[in-house]
């Protein structure tokens, strides 16, 4: 139990574009989604909190702007990369508690590359 | 916020050696978990150990919370262990209860 689809799992995109990437529970409600960020060779740096319902909450240093996150249902959080840079060229991974069982879930990872 | 510290960063085993991972933590915590992070970047939840001592298989962990440490201990290391192993520490907040990742340990298991 205590699955996290992520998708895509790899994209390359053109610098100027926008990507959404999409994590899914597939068999529990996630009321929360943890979004990451890892460069290569480097830790798992937390972006931001979803909460199901409402606003995410970010992390200082991250543009909200430009990591769009939506949390619409309890079943499926989206991360968008808006206006891309090679610089956002990164492992993006999401995750949920899932308490005291199971602990973290997480996604699969999408590694973006921006060309 | 917490710092997180983990030794050491690389680790290199020849297969059938046991190893140590350490992770220290600079504040009060009431969640710990051990990660492994396999070549193609799943993370797998290894143990949820704010305090104790936990084992399973050939893994086991110990965490002593008033000192702010936790030991990850692996036996008999295979191939199949390399890759990437994260402490992350926590506290409960309004908003979830989110980690705080240490720097890992990079281990490579030789056959």
């Amino acid at each position: 139990g205590a699955v996290v689809s992520q998708h895509p799992s790899w994209v390359i995109c053109k610098s100027g574009t926008s990507v959404k990437i999409e994590c899914r529970s597939l068999d529990f409600q996630a009321t929360t989604m943890f979004w990451y960020r890892q460069f290569p060779k480097q830790s798992l740096m937390l972006m931001a909190t979803s909460n199901e319902g409402s606003k995410a909450t970010y992390e200082q240093g991250v543009e909200k702007d430009k990591f769009l996150i939506n949390h619409a249902s309890l079943t499926l959080s989206t991360l968008t990369v808006t206006s891309a840079h090679p610089e956002d060229s990164s492992f993006y991974i999401c995750s949920s508690d899932r308490g005291l069982i199971y602990g973290y879930t997480f996604g699969s990872g999408t590694r973006l590359t921006v060309v | 916020g917490i710092q997180v510290e983990q030794s050491p960063p690389d680790l290199i085993l020849q297969e059938g050696a046991n190893s140590t991972l350490r992770c220290n933590f600079s504040d009060s915590v009431n969640n710990l978990q051990w990660f492994h992070q396999n070549p193609w970047g799943q993370l797998i939840n290894l143990f949820y150990i704010p305090s104790g001592t936990k084992q399973n298989g050939r893994l086991s962990a110990t965490t002593v919370a008033t000192e702010r440490y936790s030991l990850l201990y692996i036996s008999s290391s295979q191939t199949t262990d390399s890759g990437v192993y994260f402490c992350a520490v926590g506290v409960v907040e309004a908003a979830g209860n989110k980690l705080t990742f240490g720097g890992g340990t990079r281990v490579l298991v030789k056959p």
